[in-house]
């Protein structure tokens, strides 16, 4: 089955704070991305990760990618009001037929 | 400035009624995709096409119908025919399949 989970799907946190993301699927893929979509609003390209090993970073967001683990992660350090969002991960997995398959979204909430 | 234009931003439609979305993109992308998202979920893909007159059905097709007569432009129809289309409804462009998808700001639809 072709599958994307995230995890934690609800994380509420204090601003200072770090905290993971995890996208872990279901086979090989050569391509994972990151996205972020704020309350109301369509969804924005963060990062685009395209080999093993591959870290991308913007600011206080740090993602990875593990393709041996088939495991992504986001990482958020101190982490201010303004990240306050949800946060999707979208794999294109082998046998999808070259589809996107997404993950359920983690809905992030960071307190003053 | 290159980028995907949804239009109308809101949509109300009666029942019975079909309505049409618009999706242009002028990026020179291949691909394009229609996806649907409830409240506080995920995506879900509804239509999507690789190459001019040419288009797959997604996971929630039914309901739906697409066509794709240029490439810069692929409208999805609502029909009657969806039971339940109060949604908010982004559509994406890519490069090629399994590529990174940039998204419009998306329609909301209502029924009344």
């Amino acid at each position: 089955e072709l599958k994307v989970e995230q995890n934690p799907l609800f994380l509420s946190m204090q601003e200072g704070k770090n905290y993971t993301i995890y996208c872990n699927y279901s086979t090989t893929s050569d391509r994972l991305y990151w996205y972020r979509q704020d309350p109301g609003k369509s969804l924005e390209s963060l990062f685009v990760l395209l080999s093993n090993g591959a870290v991308k970073q913007e600011g206080r967001l740090m993602a990875s990618l593990d393709t041996k683990a088939r495991l992504s992660t986001l990482h958020i350090t101190a982490a201010v009001h303004d990240l306050s969002a949800t946060y999707f991960c979208a794999v294109d997995l082998r046998d999808s037929n070259y589809q996107l398959i997404w993950g359920a979204g983690t809905k992030l909430i960071i307190k003053p | 400035d290159g980028g995907i234009t949804q239009s109308p931003k809101y949509l109300f439609r009666k029942e019975g009624q079909n309505v049409t979305l618009s999706c242009e993109q002028n990026l020179n992308h291949d691909a394009m995709y229609w996806y649907r998202q409830d409240p506080g979920q995920g995506l879900r893909l509804i239509y999507y096409s690789q190459i001019v007159n040419d288009f797959q059905k997604g996971d929630i097709a039914e309901g739906y119908s697409v066509s794709r007569e240029k490439k810069e432009s692929f409208p999805l129809t609502v029909t009657s025919a969806q039971k339940n289309p109060t949604a908010f409804y982004l559509c994406a462009s890519s490069i090629g399949p399994g590529s990174e998808a940039f998204f419009g700001q998306g329609t909301r639809l209502t029924v009344v």
